[in-house]
């Protein structure tokens, strides 16, 4: 069975300083894992993917995370926190060729000025 | 390109009453779309795979004649809650899948739906 854990319900940060989600995955064969963020009383949008390719992904706003299959591991980073990132972030998984997205529980993340 | 978008954003309606939400892929056709519901600071649970001309495909423990799903062409999908009660109340999130995206399983999703059943 395929799973995620968002190791961290709450991040707090200031702004400019480092951001780090965590995200760990289990499954059986090779993952298709994504990022996404919602921001309230809103839907979700795509931040990056992994889907086998290079192992660091690039995102949009300045995100991207890393595939580390020894790890089992997809952290999401970014150098440089802003104030428009405080949001809820979901770790997706998903099996390759299946039709379910299995989602994280979540990790709010709050940013101070 | 791949924007979803559903409407109502919001709605209120009495207990009893049905309410149809509809799902729209606006610049892409979708043969798959998926209904999720999130309750308050809690993460999306999939309620159902509506596939284009087909029955819908329902998650175990949710309700297939409480929450009815027409994929009637290939850009709009639509979830009825049929008889809505309280605790119905959600935010309910549609996606869709562009043509493509199976194997990886790429979904777009739509801005939601906040339901209150008064």
């Amino acid at each position: 069975a395929q799973s995620v854990t968002q190791l961290d319900s709450h991040v707090s940060v200031s702004e400019g300083t480092p951001v780090l989600l965590r995200c760990n995955y289990s499954s059986s064969y090779s993952p298709s894992l994504f990022w996404y963020v919602q921001h309230p009383n809103k839907g979700l949008q795509l931040l990056l993917k992994y889907t086998s390719a290079a192992t660091l992904v690039k995102g949009i706003n300045g995100f991207e995370a890393e595939f580390k299959k020894s790890e089992t591991s997809f952290h999401l980073t970014k150098p440089s926190a802003h104030m428009s990132d405080a949001a809820e972030y979901f770790c997706v998984v998903s099996l390759w060729g299946f039709q379910k997205l299995v989602f994280g529980t979540g990790t709010r993340l709050l940013v101070s000025p | 390109g791949a924007v979803v978008s559903q409407h109502p954003s919001w709605v209120i309606c009495k207990s009893g009453t049905s309410v149809k939400i509809e799902c729209r892929s606006l610049d892409f056709q979708a043969t798959t779309m998926f209904w999720y519901r999130q309750f308050p600071k809690q993460s999306l649970m999939l309620m159902a795979t509506s596939n284009e001309g087909s029955k819908a495909t329902y998650e175990q423990g949710v309700e297939k004649d409480k929450f009815l799903i027409n994929h009637a062409s290939l850009t709009l999908s639509t979830l009825t809650v049929t008889s809505a009660h309280p605790e119905d109340s959600s935010f309910y999130i549609c996606s869709a899948r562009p043509p493509g995206r199976d194997l990886y399983n790429e979904q777009f999703f739509g801005p939601g739906t906040r339901l209150t059943v008064l």
